[in-house]
């Protein structure tokens, strides 16, 4: 079971839209659509922002979104906001019923 | 509202048995279509799926970590735990425990506080 893959970093300016990547392989992100993204700010515990590929919990931000293709999801912000610099970390369901997340992206709002 | 808050040593020597238990408040752990998990996360570095227990007692594992690590539940207390064995430096880190909100859903909803724990002599 390996890590899915993200960026290490992406920045953007207020005002902006920016997407993070997560790739996996055919044992997690393409085989299933239940792919969330955690937001964790410095010090905090992990929050969920999207689940099932592309949902938003109740309140949680619509400038949240989120997509998938093969074996890749994507995370996209939109109207970025000084509040939204943090670590988002992508999560998927495994094969044999197992998880497995990705390394972590750390947003940077310039 | 559900809350898990996860208590255990905070220092742990090398080679010994990390243990750990995580307390949950406002739902049962022997009800519902929910899993309860563990994940950690290393100084500055990534989150780490370590495993989950179902309410029926069946537990799935990271396969990485499968051969030190048991997840019990006690649904008397409404609490369950963590064992990994044979502990390393590598093994020190944040451990949170978690709600995973399972069939056709699937994420984590609930998330404890997280409880540092440090492997050193």
């Amino acid at each position: 079971q390996s890590a899915l893959t993200q960026p290490a970093s992406v920045s953007g300016s207020p005002g902006q839209s920016i997407t993070i990547s997560c790739t996996g392989t055919n044992s997690d992100i393409g085989s299933y659509n239940f792919v969330s993204w955690y937001q964790q700010r410095p010090g905090k515990v992990p929050k969920v922002m999207i689940y099932e590929v592309s949902k938003r919990p109740s309140g949680v931000s619509n400038r949240f979104s989120g997509s998938k293709s093969g074996n890749t999801a994507s995370l996209t912000i939109s109207g970025l906001q000084a509040e939204d610099e943090a670590d988002y970390f992508c999560c998927s369901y495994a094969v044999r019923n197992t998880v497995v997340f990705g390394g972590g992206t750390k947003l940077t709002v310039l | 509202q559900v809350q898990l808050q996860e208590s255990g040593p905070g220092l742990v020597k090398p080679s010994q048995t990390l243990s750990l238990t995580c307390t949950v408040s406002g739902g049962s752990i022997s009800s519902g279509d929910f899993y309860w998990g563990w994940i950690r996360q290393p100084p500055g570095k990534g989150l780490e799926w370590i495993g989950y227990i179902y309410n029926n007692g069946r537990t799935f594992y990271n396969p990485s970590l499968e051969s030190r690590l048991t997840i019990s539940s006690d649904t008397s207390t409404n609490q369950f735990s963590l064992n990994l064995s044979s502990v390393t430096a590598a093994d020190t880190a944040v451990y949170y425990c978690a709600r995973w909100y399972a069939y056709y859903v699937d994420y984590f909803d609930y998330w404890g506080q997280g409880t540092l724990v440090t492997v050193s002599s």
